[in-house]
């Protein structure tokens, strides 16, 4: 089976500009998260899917949005970059139970300038 | 609220040495706890998870984490360190969204020296 896929691995904005991050989950997996890890930190829940609706969000502005779509692959949509939006951004897959773990992907790493 | 607290920023380890790296958690309700280890540059590569039973729970790679209820402690641990264990590890416990799987709240993460 094929695990979680994050593309791209790693981009330069700038700020004020838009960006868009993809993540395809693994198979079976019908929730999908974000987390963003800031340097040298424990990563931050963003928000969650599941079956193409958001069942959850962490305490980020609406400036971070997202989507799923039917194939359970998701979106990270970040609108008006800020010098502190640069971090690792992680998005994770479940099957969507209390008991199992959630598999990550690599990561982009995202550098605004 | 839920949280997760990581006492030590770093821990240093001679490889064949054991080594502990500490977790406490605040839930309300039954704790559903993960650690999870990252290499510069990496995602998170999951090691184990407590939901219920056994307090001794094993691993990947030879880790092994011991619940205790008592002391809100999930405790990492391996008996005989390797250079290889060098890493971040993080732990975390899920939030509970009264029926659908929550999100993981994560600790800020130790980092782990092994040295040869």
């Amino acid at each position: 089976e094929t695990g979680v896929t994050q593309s791209p691995t790693h981009l330069i904005k700038t700020r004020g500009q838009q960006v868009t991050l993809r993540c395809s989950s693994q198979s079976g997996h019908n929730t999908v998260s974000w987390y963003q890890q800031a340097l040298g930190q424990g990563p931050q829940f963003i928000f969650q899917y599941y079956r193409e609706e958001e069942n959850g969000r962490g305490n980020f502005p609406p400036r971070f949005s997202g989507l799923q779509f039917p194939n359970y692959s998701s979106e990270l949509n970040v609108n008006a970059l800020e010098l502190d939006d640069s971090a690792l951004y992680l998005c994770a897959s479940s099957p969507g139970s209390q008991g199992t773990q959630p598999t990550f992907g690599s990561g982009t790493r995202l550098t605004v300038v | 609220a839920q949280s997760v607290a990581q006492p030590e920023d770093q821990v240093n380890v001679a490889e064949g040495n054991p080594l502990t790296v500490k977790c406490t958690y605040s839930v309300s309700g039954n704790p559903y706890l993960f650690w999870y280890v990252q290499y510069p540059n990496r995602g998170l590569q999951f090691l184990l998870k407590y939901i219920t039973g056994d307090n001794l729970v094993k691993g990947s790679y030879g880790f092994e984490a011991e619940f205790n209820k008592s002391q809100t402690s999930f405790h990492l641990k391996k008996p005989s360190a390797l250079v290889s264990d060098s890493a971040l590890y993080f732990c975390a416990v899920r939030s509970y969204y009264g029926g659908s799987q929550g999100n993981l709240i994560f600790g800020k993460g130790t980092k782990l020296s092994v040295k040869p």
